[in-house]
Parts: C-alpha cells; structure tokens; sequence
C-alpha cells in the first residue's frame, strides 16, 4: 500500500529555534494535511495543502505542497514550550480515495 | 459548535470479547471515518461511512466492523477481541469525506484488551 515516509523521527531543541519536517512518498497526492496531536487527545489539523507548489501559512507555521505532489515539508518558526507534541503528516490520493495515509509523525520536545 | 464526541474515553476487555465504540461527528458533518493508532504501526485507516453506507474501507479483518446511522452517528464493533487489538480508536468527521471540507478528529477510545 502507499506509504509516507516522515523525518525526522524526533527532534530536541531550544525554544526560540525553527523546526523543520518533512514527508516524502513514491506515490502521487492530491492532498497534503499536517497534523498536531498531544498525549491523550486526537490530531489537530495545523495546515492543509491543496495544490502542488502551494505554500501556506498558519501563524509561525508554513507548510509547502511539492512541485512533484509527492512531499511536503512543515516548519515552525521560533519555537515556543507549547509546540512540545507529535507532528504527523498525511495525504490523500486517487488510489486511496476517503482515506488518510499518514506518516509516522515526528516527536517535537522543546526546552526553556 | 461541538467537536467530535467518542465514547466511551478507556475501555478495558478480555481477550475473545467484543466491543462497540460509539462516535458523534459535528453537526452537519455526513463523513465518519475510523481510525486505529497504535505504537507500531501508527494512524491507519478503518474504514469510512457516508450516508450509512460504507464508502471506504482499509485492511483490516471482517473482525472490525462499523455502520452509520441516520443521524450520521457512527459506531465501530470489533468482535472476538485480541491482544493486537489494543489500540487507540480515533474518529474523523467531515462535511463530505473529501479533506477540501477538513477532517476533524475526536480525543479516541483507549481500548485494552487483557
């Protein structure tokens, strides 16, 4: 089945650092989502990608839908404690239809 | 307006067991999908129902099982329960299923099975 591949698989930083994360697949997507989950809870959308080249921003996040449709990569500007979380990616495609394939997430700890 | 409801929040059951999960989506959202997380293998997808009626389904065993009422309430069934099947149980609304109306997930299900 389709995968995506999400790097890298945890991240230690200073706050006040950027961040950056990507995804990549062998397959085609028509979307990308990025996605924030915290113990206990469900993902929370940050950013949604629609059109290949896209790049969109959500406050300090900005998110880039790949010319190819078949990457994405997220960044956080100047990290803050509350950014301290599990970043996962996913897509949407043809193949898979209603389904979300997602990555494997990248874990993002932050100290002060 | 309400988010996403899943109940219950923790469950706990014995293996050869069967369990039903119960999902609200928000009001107006006609897509439920289901999702299973877990340390391994991640967020995977259940399956999707649409107007009650399955529209998507994932790789998972006959064991798993959902439907869709009219009110657009969800519920998920996975019968003769395995320790495999610990898991996180997530639910996703939308609009329609198609992610240009959003996804919007509920807080999930911890299931054990002992």
């Amino acid at each position: 089945g389709q995968q995506l591949n999400q790097s890298p698989q945890s991240m230690f930083i200073q706050e006040g650092e950027d961040v950056s994360m990507n995804c990549t697949s062998s397959s085609i997507f028509n979307t990308w989502l990025w996605y924030k989950q915290d113990p206990g809870e469900g993902p929370v959308l940050l950013i949604a990608l629609y059109k290949a080249g896209e790049l969109t921003s959500n406050g300090r996040l900005t998110a880039q839908f790949g010319i190819t449709r078949k990457d994405s990569f997220l960044n956080i500007s100047a990290s803050i404690p509350s950014d301290v979380g599990i970043y996962f990616c996913a897509g949407q495609s043809n193949q898979a239809g209603t389904a979300l394939i997602f990555g494997k997430g990248t874990t993002l700890s932050v100290s002060s | 307006k309400a988010g996403v409801t899943q109940t219950p929040r923790y469950l706990i059951k014995t293996r050869g067991q069967q369990v039903t999960l119960s999902c609200s989506p928000i009001s107006g959202h006609r897509s439920v999908s289901w999702y299973q997380q877990t340390p391994g293998q991640g967020l995977q997808f259940l399956f999707e129902y649409f107007s009650e009626t399955q529209r998507n389904k994932g790789n998972f065993p006959g064991r798993f099982s959902g439907r869709q009422f009219s009110n657009s309430r969800s519920e998920m069934n996975v019968s003769t329960l395995e320790l495999g099947d610990s898991a996180l149980y997530l639910c996703a609304s939308s609009v329609s299923g198609r992610s240009n109306y959003g996804y919007t997930f509920g807080s999930g299900t911890r299931l054990t099975v002992v």
